[in-house]
């Protein structure tokens, strides 16, 4: 059974480029959240994707943007790259929204020049 | 202001002595609150759930208490082996959030030989 899987692994970007994660929720799980965690603190909660719908939203600018598709994968996009947009991103899944457990994937690690 | 507090200093141990790690939370009514580990470099991991109405959780080594009239959770790890060594993070559900996750800072543990 295949965990929660991200795509790139890390990814190196400079300043106003444009960017876009992905992830693959682990079977069976239908709800996505992204959290960004910057070295040395814990994880900040961005946004959540349930059926193709964004459902909350934490304290992000619309920079931040995603996508849910059909078969429950996701995306994160975050256009205009500042250097404060450094730090290891992380996709969470769980079954349902609102559901007490998430699994987290190893997250992408994105650098900005 | 809202705000969730781990110890901020690494714990350091010796190998088979109890780690026991702090969670601290102000202006927060949470439904539930969780612990996860999370090794260098890679996603978090989920260990254990407590829900408000419960005081105490076990599971194998892991025993976290959960007290919301001192809004405070404690995890313990008995018989600590440096394969425990990680930073591990709490994380709070708010009522009616829908699954959003609010992290704290993590604590580092170490356990020595």
């Amino acid at each position: 059974d295949a965990g929660v899987t991200q795509s790139p692994t890390h990814l190196i970007k400079t300043r106003g480029q444009q960017v876009t994660l992905r992830c693959s929720p682990k079977s069976g799980h239908d709800t996505v959240s992204w959290y960004q965690q910057a070295l040395g603190q814990g994880p900040q909660f961005i946004f959540q994707y349930y059926e193709e719908e964004e459902r909350q939203r934490g304290n992000f600018p619309d920079r931040f943007s995603g996508h849910q598709f059909p078969n429950y994968s996701s995306e994160l996009n975050v256009n205009a790259l500042l250097l404060g947009d450094s730090a290891l991103y992380l996709c969470a899944s769980s079954w349902d929204w609102g559901s007490d457990t998430q699994y987290f994937g190893p997250g992408t690690r994105l650098t900005v020049l | 202001s809202q705000k969730i507090e781990q110890n901020s200093e690494a714990l350091n141990i010796q190998e088979g002595k109890t780690a026991t790690l702090t969670c601290n939370y102000t202006n927060y009514s949470p439904a539930y609150l969780q612990w996860y580990r999370q090794d260098p470099g890679r996603g978090p991991v989920f260990l254990l759930l407590i829900r408000e109405n419960e005081k105490e959780k076990r599971k194998e080594r892991l025993k976290v208490t959960f007290d919301t009239t001192l809004k405070q959770s404690l995890f313990h790890i008995t018989a600590s082996q440096p394969a425990d060594s990680a930073t591990y993070l709490c994380a709070l559900d708010i009522a009616n959030q829908g699954g959003k996750l609010i992290f704290g800072q993590g604590t580092e543990l170490s356990v020595k030989p």
